[in-house]
């Protein structure tokens, strides 16, 4: 079956640093993937996908690239701010499980000025 | 537009009791998920609609829990005989189709239960 694994958090950065979420997945298909954020008292939002590999997501200065040869997708972004703080989740669908999401356990960012 | 809408935002209930959870997809969105958000397990697939069938109700945790979409549109999450494990928060999200893995899900704001 379809699973992800993401960097365990909480992580902790100051303002304007550099950032990395790892994710990697295992899928039976050829699935699409996603990143969710959820900031504090919202709703889960979708932040950027990619479709298939080699392609890069990119949203609100926020980068990840499909890499099918290490079944990986993480998030980067180079210059945080106090506004990212917010739970990230790695997730990937399929057509094999009817495009339902697979999520990561979510990774907790807080970013202080 | 309008977005995916949930209620209510919250319900608190009594061990034993039955629940319903509402929800409003995005107008003329097809696919519609039904995902819980809990501590110990993280998010969840529970059940997905396309139109007013559920070909894929694999996530349900058990019996006492059902859902049905009415008209192609709103779905009830139903959930008999509720157990404080079931404290969690429900989240429903729509697409305008499944048909390709290109449609992005868009998500209510949840409904918190809480089962004493």
């Amino acid at each position: 079956g379809n699973s992800v694994t993401q960097m365990e958090g909480p992580v902790t950065l100051s303002e304007e640093a550099f950032l990395t979420i790892n994710c990697t997945y295992t899928a039976t298909g050829y699935p699409s993937l996603f990143w969710y954020v959820q900031y504090p008292g919202e709703g889960l939002q979708l932040l950027l996908k990619a479709t298939k590999a080699d392609d890069k997501g990119s949203n609100k200065g926020f980068e990840a690239t499909y890499r099918k040869e290490t079944t990986s997708f993480h998030l980067e972004k180079g210059s945080v701010q106090v506004s990212d703080s917010a739970v990230y989740f790695c997730a990937l669908s399929d057509r094999g499980s009817n495009y339902k999401l697979t999520f990561g356990k979510g990774t907790l960012l807080t970013v202080n000025p | 537009g309008a977005g995916v809408s949930q209620s209510p935002s919250n319900k608190v209930t009594e061990k034993g009791k039955d629940v319903e959870l509402r929800c409003d997809p995005i107008s003329g969105h097809t696919a519609l998920y039904w995902y819980r958000q809990s501590l110990g397990q993280g998010l969840e697939f529970l059940i997905y609609f396309q139109g007013n069938s559920a070909p894929d109700k694999s996530g349900l945790p058990s019996d006492r829990f059902s859902a049905e979409r009415t008209g192609g549109s709103v779905s009830t999450l139903t959930i008999q005989r509720t157990q404080q494990e079931d404290s969690a928060v429900y989240l429903c999200a729509s697409s305008l189709s499944a048909s390709g893995a290109k449609e992005t899900q868009y998500f209510g704001p949840g409904t918190r239960l809480l089962v004493l």
